[in-house]
Order: structure tokens, then sequence, then C-alpha cells
């Protein structure tokens, strides 16, 4: 089946620095990747939907300056959270549709702990 | 508005059966999806359904009612690796998956 992955698996930083999580398919183009973060014993929250080639769409309530999607080609798909603090903290995941197959399933990336002390 | 309902926690005993609801309200429907979260881990994907009926994979079979607005994940012949959380998720007519909040199975031996 396809392959999404993501890197990093696990990152601790500090108070104040950014980070950037890359959410890569391997072997099918993905015009839209959704990413995703999930507090502890909480449900899959959608942050942003991002498009190949324009900006990323937005959920209420996320904010676009401090967390910066870039979807530069078919297979990429970044995003960066700045200026991070505690808060932040939690388990980001990206998916992506192979929109070229007859399945419409969503693909996961292994998912990026994020721990900001 | 959207909602998805599955029940927060469910118990099962190693080799019986068990079957996980999940009841749904969207704006449009272009499919309904389970998967299996291991704690820590991402979601995997277990069952798309679009058109009503049961589709079975396995150990694992999935249920739709479109009229109803219903879903059920079973699982039959239970393993203690079957012990993780389920996500009833629905695509609607912006192709923007809604998720569930997730069903615990816990499996006692």
């Amino acid at each position: 089946g396809a392959v999404v992955s993501q890197h990093p698996s696990r990152v601790i930083c500090k108070s104040g620095t950014s980070v950037k999580i890359e959410c890569r398919s391997l072997d099918f183009q993905a015009t839209t990747m959704f990413w995703y973060r999930q507090f502890p014993k909480q449900s899959l929250m959608l942050m942003a939907t991002s498009n190949e080639g324009s900006k990323a769409t937005y959920e209420q309530g996320v904010e676009k300056d401090k967390f910066l999607i870039n979807h530069a080609s078919l297979t990429l798909s970044t995003l960066t959270v700045t200026s991070a603090h505690p808060e932040d903290s939690s388990f980001y995941i990206c998916s992506a549709r192979d929109e070229t197959g007859r399945d419409t399933e969503a693909f996961f990336g292994q998912g990026t702990r994020l721990t900001v002390v | 508005g959207q909602n998805i309902d599955q029940p927060t926690e469910m118990t099962a005993t190693e080799g019986a059966i068990v079957q996980i609801n999940c009841t749904y309200q969207t704006s449009g429907f272009n499919g309904l999806f389970w998967y299996q979260q291991h704690a820590g881990e991402a979601p995997t994907f277990l069952s798309y359904n679009v058109l009503d009926g049961l589709e079975e994979k396995g150990r694992f079979s999935s249920f739709l009612s479109r009229s109803k607005g219903y879903s059920y994940l079973l699982l039959k012949e239970l393993q203690m690796k079957d012990s993780a959380s389920y996500l009833c998720a629905v695509m609607d007519s912006n192709y923007q998956l809604i998720w569930g909040a997730g069903t615990k199975l816990i499996i006692k031996p």
C-alpha cells in the first residue's frame, strides 16, 4: 500500500526555538496533505489542510503564523512550529490521500512527538 | 454541526467478539473509515465503507447503514494485541475527515 513517511519521530526542543516536521508521500503524489495534532487521550484534531502550490487552509483557532505549512512539491509538506512553547508539546501527525487511486483512504505518517522544555 | 459518536471505552475477553458502534451526522458523506491506534503511535487503516452493507477483512468486519447514519466495527477472536483505540471517521462533502473521539478497547485474558 501507499506509504507516508514523517520525520522526525521524536523531537525535544527548548522553549522559543522552532521545529520543522517533514511529511513525504513515498510512492504516490499528493496534492493535498493534512496536519493533525493529538493531545493525550484525545482524538485527532485537524490543524490545517496543505495544498500543493498554494496556501494552506487552517482550522479555526489554529495560528497560521505559529504553525507554518509549506507544500512545495507533490510529495513533500512541512510543518514548522515557530517559537515553540511547552503547551505546543503534542503528537503531530500528517496524512495524505492518493487521489489518483480508486480508494480514498488516507495514509498516515508515523507521527512526531514534540516535547518543548 | 457535524458529529461523530462512539463509546469512550469497552472491555472484552480474549477470544471473544466485540462490536464498536459509531453514529454520525455530517455535511455530506463520502465514506466512513475505521482506524486502529495503539498508544503513542499513528493510526493505521482498518476499513473503508461507502456503500451499505458488511465488509469483511479477516478477523475484522465493518458495517454501514447510510440511511441510519450508523456503522459498526466487529472484531472476532480477540487477541491481547487488539487492545487499542478504534477511531471512526467520516469523509464529508468537502472530502475532509471528521473524527470521532475514539473507543478505547481493553482486552482481558
